[in-house]
C-alpha cells in the first residue's frame, strides 16, 4: 500500500513569490494533517482535517497561507507570498482516526523541503 | 504555555549497547505520548505510545516509561543497531488531540 505521497520534494523560489505543496493521503485516512519542520525542531502543526473540514488551523498564518482539501483526499497547501522565515520543510500526515479517537498513529509523508531566497 | 522538551539534543552509543533517550513534558494535562524516529530526508515514524493510565509498555526492542509525577518519558532502545540512527521525537497529546512534538534527540550509533 502506499504511504502519504507529496510533492515536490524540494523547491527553491525567490521571496514575494507564491508556492504550492501537493498531499495524496493513504487510502481511507480521513484525518489529514500539515506540519512545518523548521531545522532541528520537531513538527509544528499548522492544520488539521477531518474529510474536508479544517477543524484546527488555529496554528496557521492565515495572512499568507491557505490550504484546502477538496471531496476529503487529496490536499494543497499554498503561501503567497513566501517570505525568508518560510524556508523549512512541510510535512504531510493522515491517520484512520480524528476526533475522540487520539493517537500517534499518524503516517507522515516524505515532506516538502522549501527554501526562499 | 504548552512544551515539550528534551535534555540532551546528541547522543552517541556504541552498536550493541542500549540506549536511553529522555522527554520531559509541561502539560499535566496531556493523556497520551507517542516516540516517533526521523531519519535523514524523510518523514518522522512512529515507534511506541503511551497512555497516561500506563507507566510502561514495551514493544520489540524499545521501550517506553512514562513518569507522571515528574513528567518525564523516555524511550528505551535495546541492543542498538546503525539502523536506529535518527532523530527521535517525543510528542505529546491532550484533550484538544494537537500533537505537540520537541524538538528531538539525535541518536548516533558507533559501530
Amino acid at each position: 500500500e502506499a504511504g502519504v505521497v507529496q510533492s515536490p520534494r524540494y523547491k527553491i523560489i525567490e521571496k514575494k513569490q507564491p508556492v504550492a505543496f501537493w498531499c495524496n493521503p493513504i487510502s481511507g485516512h480521513n484525518t489529514l494533517y500539515w506540519y512545518r519542520q523548521n531545522l532541528g525542531q520537531g513538527p509544528e502543526l499548522l492544520i488539521r482535517y477531518e474529510n474536508e473540514e479544517a477543524v484546527d488551523d488555529s496554528q496557521l498564518p492565515k495572512d499568507r497561507f491557505s490550504a484546502e482539501r477538496l471531496k476529503g483526499v487529496d490536499s494543497t497547501l499554498k503561501i503567497q507570498p513566501a517570505e525568508l522565515g518560510d524556508s523549512a520543510v512541510y510535512l504531510c500526515a493522515s491517520s484512520a482516526f480524528g476526533g475522540q479517537q487520539n493517537t500517534g498513529e499518524l503516517f507522515f509523508g516524505e515532506g516538502s523541503r522549501l527554501t526562499v531566497l | 504555555g504548552e512544551s515539550v522538551g528534551l535534555h540532551l539534543p546528541t547522543l552517541s552509543v556504541q552498536e550493541g549497547d542500549n540506549s536511553i533517550i529522555n522527554c520531559a513534558y509541561s502539560n499535566s494535562a496531556s493523556d497520551y505520548f507517542i516516540w516517533y524516529k526521523q531519519e535523514s530526508g524523510k518523514g518522522p515514524q512512529f515507534i511506541i505510545d503511551i497512555r497516561s493510565n500506563m507507566d510502561k509498555r514495551q514493544g520489540q526492542r524499545v521501550t517506553v516509561l512514562l513518569n507522571k509525577t515528574v513528567k518525564h518519558l523516555s524511550l528505551q532502545i535495546a541492543a542498538t543497531q546503525p539502523g536506529d540512527s535518527a532523530v527521535y521525537f517525543c510528542a505529546e497529546n491532550n484533550s484538544s488531540y494537537k500533537l505537540i512534538f520537541g524538538s528531538g534527540t539525535r541518536l548516533l550509533v558507533r559501530p
